[in-house]
């Protein structure tokens, strides 16, 4: 079975500067995503960062990078030029694709603060 | 385009009472996901739908919880009864099908229970 570890439960950061928030999974699949979400205090699931695993480059969207490592079973989220609205719970998660069902697998998280 | 609408926000209720939970996904995204969340935990999937076919439903406990989503939109969720355990956030998502452009989940805002 598929499992997602997220072994920061708090990261601390201050504004500008650059966080890495790890990630490392468990699979025998060929074929899967990985996922990064945000979830601010609001409650809600915000999506911010997709890398497949046949996708050689790693994936970028503005301030968030994914920091791919396939060999390593690694998907570690980068946030460059934290601001403080980036506080909130991130989570990574793992999506089958060799399988009818394609639910997300979710880690534990890990609760970012950003301070000024 | 509108996001995945859920309703209500929060609810209160008493063990044992009956309560139920509605989603409207993404228009034009057919398949649709349940998520349950406990406090401190990522989300952890109930049930998905493919159009109105169930694709996924080995951890919804059958024995109180239950999910629709006739004619292949609208979805709903309903415990019965309901137990202290029980008290999480319900998620839902919805993404494209298979084969799609993407398969991304994008979540609604969630529905808060309290079971006292």
């Amino acid at each position: 079975a598929q499992k997602i570890t997220q072994t920061q439960p708090g990261m601390f950061v201050q504004e500008k500067e650059a966080v890495t928030l790890d990630c490392t999974y468990d699979t025998s699949d060929q074929s899967y995503g990985l996922f990064w979400y945000k979830q601010p205090s609001s409650g809600e699931m915000i999506f911010l960062i997709y890398q497949g695993s046949y996708d050689e480059q790693n994936a970028t969207e503005g301030r968030y990078s994914l920091n791919f490592q396939k060999a390593r079973k690694s998907a570690n989220l980068v946030i460059s030029a934290s601001q403080l609205g980036d506080s909130a719970m991130y989570f990574c998660a793992f999506a089958p694709r060799d399988q009818a069902g394609t639910a997300l697998i979710f880690g534990k998280g890990t609760t970012l603060s950003v301070s000024s | 385009e509108a996001g995945v609408a859920q309703s209500p926000r929060y609810k209160i209720i008493e063990k044992r009472q009956s309560v139920a939970f509605w989603c409207n996904p993404i228009s034009g995204h057919a398949t649709l996901y349940w998520y349950q969340q406990i406090l401190g935990q990522g989300p952890k999937l109930l049930i998905q739908f493919q159009n109105n076919g169930v694709v996924d439903d080995s951890q919804l406990p059958k024995d109180r919880f239950s999910a629709e989503r006739l004619k292949g939109v609208d979805s709903t969720l309903k415990i019965q009864p309901a137990k202290l355990e029980d008290s999480a956030v319900y998620l839902c998502a919805s993404s494209d099908p298979p084969g799609g452009s993407t398969d991304t989940q994008y979540f609604g805002p969630g529905t808060r229970l309290t079971v006292l």
